[in-house]
């Protein structure tokens, strides 16, 4: 069965902490893996990940994708109150791109 | 474009009453789909429209849960006899086939589903 684990469930670090959050899959026909940052209400892209060791920056935020050991990371650097939200990492089934997701990762940034 | 318009953001009901939601996605997007999401899990698909055409249903998806696009723009998601289990979130998402962002899903804010 298909699937997507995302670790930790949740962290609560310090302001200014670097964050790696977690996202490994077992999927046939893997095609892609996405990111999506969720605050109050509807969640948010951040990165879509095709190919193995390339890294996907925007700011302070980085992923990259290992397609050999089926496992992603998302990185924070210099983390903000703002960065506080639930990370939701997603891998597309079927040739509709219906997205199954992880459960997240809730991410609490003390300042 | 505003975006994956959702309403209404919030339902209260009694167990038993009927509900809608509303989804106007992204007016060049031709693909919908439906999720929903409750507390401390990811979103769960629900169902996927291309165009008009409804071409997946989950099997979460009972027979109380009906949705439709009858021009393949808004679209519109229906539960009958509401069970308290039905609490949750329910997203709409929009995605186009082709061009920048293709196969990126765009969600809206979501429908808030509260049943007494």
């Amino acid at each position: 069965e298909d699937k997507v684990v995302q670790s930790p469930l949740s962290l609560v670090v310090h302001e200014g902490d670097t964050v790696t959050l977690n996202c490994s899959y077992e999927v046939t026909n893997f095609r892609s893996l996405l990111w999506y940052k969720q605050e109050k209400k509807a969640p948010t892209f951040l990165f879509m990940l095709t190919s193995s060791g390339i890294e996907k920056k925007s700011g302070r935020l980085s992923s990259i994708l290992d397609k050999k050991e089926l496992f992603s990371i998302l990185n924070i650097t210099a983390t903000q109150t703002g960065d506080s939200a639930i990370y939701l990492c997603a891998v597309p089934l079927g040739g509709n791109e219906k997205l199954t997701f992880g459960t997240g990762t809730r991410l609490t940034i003390i300042p | 474009d505003t975006g994956v318009s959702q309403n209404p953001r919030h339902k209260i009901t009694k167990r038993g009453q009927n509900v809608t939601f509303r989804c106007d996605p992204i007016s060049e997007h031709n693909r919908l789909y439906w999720y929903r999401q409750t507390l401390g899990q990811g979103p769960e698909f629900l169902t996927y429209f291309q165009n008009e055409a409804q071409l997946e249903k989950s099997r979460l998806l009972s027979d109380r849960f009906s949705a439709e696009r009858p021009k393949g723009s808004f679209s519109t998601l229906e539960i009958q006899r509401t069970e308290q289990g039905d609490s949750a979130m329910y997203l709409c998402a929009s995605s186009s086939r082709s061009g920048f962002g293709a196969n990126v899903l765009t969600f809206g804010a979501g429908s808030r589903l509260t049943v007494l």
